[in-house]
């Protein structure tokens, strides 16, 4: 079952922070992050796979809580370099793994 | 970190013509693939599962003898769309991901895809 985010879409001046949240209502083994920028395949940010697991990358950084099976991506002080679509992809455990991704959300930073 | 290559970039052809995708793992065996599948602003879409030495698992919905999926090694699954049409114009992607033993929840890396137009 696809996950669900939100916000679909959000515009930032440089600088500005910002945070995409991705939701599921199966019980989750891992959420996995990626930017997408227009024309290009997908370039993994993260992965977090346990309950209250936050990671960081650079100013990127995310949390997932197992219990509400929800995941926040959170970018500060962004940078114009930050604009694409944002997904989320959540998998459930055991033998049959697969990815499931939300359907985006599009961040656009301006100067 | 793991590389995962991706052939043709961009495929333009006839209706009617059979288009063969190859994606192959660079410095890691897959025993399984994914192929997505992305139209226009929308999000990635899996059609399928690729398994090495056996068949592919299809998601719902998705015509197995139109999309002909082949795991023939660890490092190589290709993907061939048959007697393609206009409503088969797509961004196909691949994606693998590393699962050799003492590197459990490897991260899924992505090909650059193929942009597929049917004329």
């Amino acid at each position: 079952q696809q996950p669900v985010q939100s916000p679909q879409a959000v515009i930032l001046r440089e600088g500005e922070d910002a945070v995409i949240n991705c939701s599921s209502s199966k019980a989750l083994y891992s959420v996995h992050w990626y930017r997408q920028k227009h024309g290009e395949a997908p370039v993994f940010l993260m992965i977090l796979l346990k309950g209250g697991e936050q990671k960081g990358h650079e100013k990127i950084s995310a949390s997932f809580n197992e219990k509400k099976q929800q995941s926040s991506l959170y970018l500060t002080a962004s940078q114009l370099s930050y604009s694409g679509t944002y997904f989320c992809g959540t998998a459930s455990g055991g033998s049959n793994y697969k990815l499931t991704f939300g359907k985006g959300t599009l961040l656009t930073v301006n100067p | 970190g793991a590389v995962v290559s991706q052939h043709p970039s961009r495929v333009i052809c006839k209706s009617g013509t059979s288009v063969k995708i190859e994606c192959r793992s660079l410095d890691f065996q897959a025993t399984t693939m994914f192929w997505y599948r992305q139209f226009p602003k929308q999000s990635l879409m899996l059609m399928a599962t690729s398994n090495e030495g056996s068949k592919a698992t299809y998601e719902q919905g998705v015509e197995k003898d139109k999309f002909l999926i082949n795991h023939a090694s660890l490092t190589l699954s290709t993907l061939t769309v048959t007697s393609a049409h206009p409503e088969d114009s797509s961004f196909y992607i691949c994606s693998a991901r590393d699962q050799r033993e003492g590197q459990p929840n490897q991260p899924q890396h992505f090909g650059d895809g193929t942009r597929l137009s049917i004329l």
